[in-house]
C-alpha cells in the first residue's frame, strides 16, 4: 500500500545546472499535481497533469520549468538553468479523479548553490 | 493576494485541552475546504475536509466548522495530544478546479 513516492528526497545543484524531480503516484491514481513551498510560506500550486496530458499549468513559471507525466513511468518536474530562488521544497500529490482528495509525497528539497 | 489566511503562525496548548486553529478565506467561489498536518521533512498528510454545503464535519478527535457568511473555518482537536504537534495547513478549492490554495500554516505545540 505504497503512498506517493518522490525522489530524490534532497537535491543539490549549482546555478545553471538542471534539476529533475520524480514523482510516482499512489497505486490506482492517474492525476498528479506539483506544488512548491518556499521557506515560511504555504504550498503553491504549480501544475496538474493526467497521463500524457497537462491539464492546468497556470502556476508554472513561464520559463525554465516544465512537467510531464508519460504513459509509462513517473511524473517529472524539470527545472533548467536553476537559480538560487528555485531553492524550495517541491511536493507532488496524486488523486484518483476529479475533485478527489489529493495525497502528498514526502517532497524533494532542492538547494541551489 | 492571499486568498486563504491563517493569521496565527503558532499556537501552544496543554495536553488534554482543546486546540482551535483558525482559517479565513476571501474567495466566495471556494466550495471545499481541507486541513492537512505536516511534520518537518515530510509531506502534508490529509486530516479532514468539509464541503460548503455543510457547517460541521467530525472525525474522531478532529472537528471542522465552516461559517460561510464569515468566510471562516476552524479545526478543533480535543483532547490534544503531544503527537498532534505539527504545522497545520488550511486549504481551499474552487468548484471545477483541481488547484488547492493553501494558507501559510499554523505551528501547533502540545505540551505534556
Amino acid at each position: 500500500n505504497a503512498g506517493v513516492m518522490q525522489n530524490p528526497r534532497h537535491l543539490v545543484r549549482r546555478r545553471g545546472q538542471e534539476a529533475r524531480l520524480r514523482c510516482s503516484p499512489m497505486k490506482g491514481h492517474s492525476h498528479v499535481y506539483w506544488y512548491r513551498q518556499l521557506p515560511e510560506e504555504g504550498l503553491k500550486f504549480m501544475v496538474y497533469l493526467q497521463k500524457e496530458n497537462i491539464i492546468d499549468e497556470s502556476g508554472m513559471p513561464k520559463e525554465r520549468f516544465s512537467a510531464e507525466f508519460p504513459k509509462e513511468g513517473p511524473s517529472i518536474l524539470r527545472i533548467q538553468q536553476v537559480v538560487r530562488g528555485d531553492s524550495a521544497a517541491y511536493f507532488c500529490a496524486s488523486s484518483s479523479g476529479h475533485q478527489e482528495t489529493q495525497y502528498f509525497g514526502p517532497g524533494t528539497r532542492l538547494l541551489v548553490l | 493576494d492571499q486568498q486563504v489566511k491563517q493569521n496565527s503562525p503558532s499556537l501552544s496548548v496543554q495536553e488534554g485541552r482543546i486546540s482551535i486553529l483558525n482559517c479565513d478565506y476571501t474567495n466566495s467561489m471556494f466550495d471545499y475546504f481541507l486541513w492537512y498536518k505536516k511534520y518537518p521533512a515530510e509531506g502534508p498528510t490529509f486530516l479532514i475536509s468539509i464541503s460548503s454545503i455543510k457547517d460541521k464535519n467530525e472525525d474522531g478527535r478532529f472537528t471542522v466548522f465552516l461559517n460561510k457568511s464569515a468566510k471562516h473555518l476552524s479545526l478543533h482537536i480535543v483532547p490534544s495530544q503531544p503527537g498532534d504537534s505539527a504545522v497545520y495547513f488550511c486549504a481551499a478549492i474552487q468548484g471545477g478546479s483541481e488547484k488547492l490554495v493553501f494558507g501559510k500554516g499554523t505551528k501547533l505545540t502540545v505540551n505534556p
